[in-house]
């Protein structure tokens, strides 16, 4: 199975902030890579799909970047309701796999 | 519109089998796969099978000798049978469209 190594863990941040989260697979996975958001209580919510690909829908200020087995989400400036836990997902190969997630909170 | 709504008995006592339903509309269960996922309480997620739009299956290796996915096309539902249930089964299963469309999920407790 493919892992995926996400970083950091817990994340404090202010609004308008600029932030990364980054996210490491064992093996290449030839940008089959998502990012999600989830919210308490949520269902995830996809963001990026194949690593640089915006959901619609999605607010410009998220963005993702990366090939090989290295991965980010970038979000430009953060908004009061992007408070939330992040998980990327590799999609490679089955079965596919998540990072542990990113807390990301205010400071 | 896509929706998939996830149903099941909530409570299972450790080493019962656990049988979970992901009703569809919106599509057709021939075009497109359908996964379950779980996430424990305040923990991460997990892929743990699929059944793909020609009915091949696939599992997550470390629980595959107690799952099975199956798929109803006339009711547009996907099954998902556990057995051998332990207190770390204890999770929010979801069943999700390919990598994009998520139900909302069912909370499945193992306690005696």
């Amino acid at each position: 199975d493919i892992q995926m190594t996400q970083s950091p863990s817990f994340l404090s941040a202010s609004v308008g902030d600029r932030v990364t989260i980054n996210c490491k697979a064992s093996q290449n996975i030839n940008k089959y890579l998502n990012w999600y958001q989830q919210k308490l209580g949520e269902a995830p919510k996809r963001l990026i799909y194949n690593t640089n690909n915006l959901q619609t829908g999605i607010p410009s200020r998220f963005s993702g970047s990366g090939s090989g087995t290295d991965y980010t989400l970038t979000i430009s400036s953060l908004q009061p309701e992007d408070f939330a836990t992040y998980f990327c997902l590799q999609h490679n190969s089955f079965p596919f796999t998540f990072g542990s997630g990113t807390k990301l909170e205010i400071k | 519109q896509v929706q998939l709504k996830e149903s099941g008995p909530g409570l299972v006592q450790p080493s019962r089998t656990l049988s979970l339903t992901c009703t569809v509309s919106g599509f057709s269960l021939t075009s497109y796969g359908v996964s379950w996922v779980r996430q424990p309480p305040g923990k991460g997620l997990e892929w743990i099978a699929a059944i793909w739009s020609g009915g091949s299956t696939d599992y997550n290796s470390a629980l595959k000798s107690r799952l099975s996915i199956s798929r109803d096309t006339s009711k547009s539902q996907v099954l998902l049978k556990m057995n051998s249930l332990q207190t770390e089964d204890t999770a929010m299963y979801f069943c999700a469209r390919g990598t994009k469309d998520w139900g909302q999920g069912v909370m499945v407790t193992v306690s005696s």
